[in-house]
């Protein structure tokens, strides 16, 4: 598994767009890039993962860098339920390796 | 979605005791499922890989004479804590991974067990 480094928390407003970054500088040609959040007391949350491409669902986009090596997770209105842990994973294969990941915080 | 449940939600036991916690797939099969535990403010931990009908494969560190796993079924898999301590309590989460053919698949988490030992 790629190790990553994110900011351990960040702060947003409700309403407007938050961009939680993520850096993967030793990620291998085929480790995907998953993003989880985790509610306090609750089990881990599926948000996307990619490749290479840039990929939209639902919940967020994410943006991966030409070269890999950085990603980011793009919520476009951030609401108080999107308060939670975020973890970027770098993998190929069945594994999740989680790191610290980055508590995002949302003000009213 | 794919929906992954745990039961229970929450136990309380006296130090020496056995638990058991179940995690279930309930709207896919799961040839895979995952064990984490998670300290509080830490993040979660693997500490073993469940595969139907077959033994499951422990992470360094976690024993699994203490940790017994039972992937019975492709929608099942329980751990049971044998013999109970303080210091095993912990929040307790499974997952359980879709094939989708790809280079990598997704893990959908249950909603975890929280275990207090007294």
């Amino acid at each position: 598994d790629a190790k990553t480094t994110q900011p351990n928390s960040m702060e947003s407003n409700e309403e407007e767009p938050v961009h939680l970054p993520c850096n993967h500088s030793t990620i291998s040609g085929t480790d995907y890039i998953h993003w989880y959040r985790q509610l306090p007391s609750q089990g881990p949350e599926y948000v996307i993962h990619g490749l290479t491409s840039n990929v939209n669902n639902r919940m967020a986009s994410l943006a991966i860098a030409e070269d890999r090596k950085s990603s980011t997770l793009i919520l476009h209105r951030a609401t108080l339920r999107d308060a939670a842990v975020y973890y970027c994973i770098g993998n190929a294969g069945n594994m999740l390796t989680f790191g610290g990941g980055t508590r995002l915080m949302v003000k009213p | 979605g794919a929906v992954v449940s745990q039961h229970p939600s929450w136990v309380i036991c006296k130090s020496g005791t056995s638990v058991k916690i179940e995690c279930r797939s309930l709207d896919f099969q799961a040839t895979t499922m995952f064990w984490y535990r998670q300290f509080p403010k830490q993040s979660l931990m693997l500490m073993a890989t469940s595969n139907e009908g077959s033994k499951a494969t422990y992470e360094q560190g976690v024993e699994k004479d203490k940790f017994l796993i039972n992937h019975a079924s492709l929608t099942l898999s329980t751990l049971t804590v044998t013999s109970a301590h303080p210091e095993d309590s912990s929040f307790y989460i499974c997952s359980a991974r879709i094939h989708r053919g790809l280079l990598t698949d997704t893990q959908y988490f249950g909603p975890g067990t929280r275990l207090t030992v007294l």
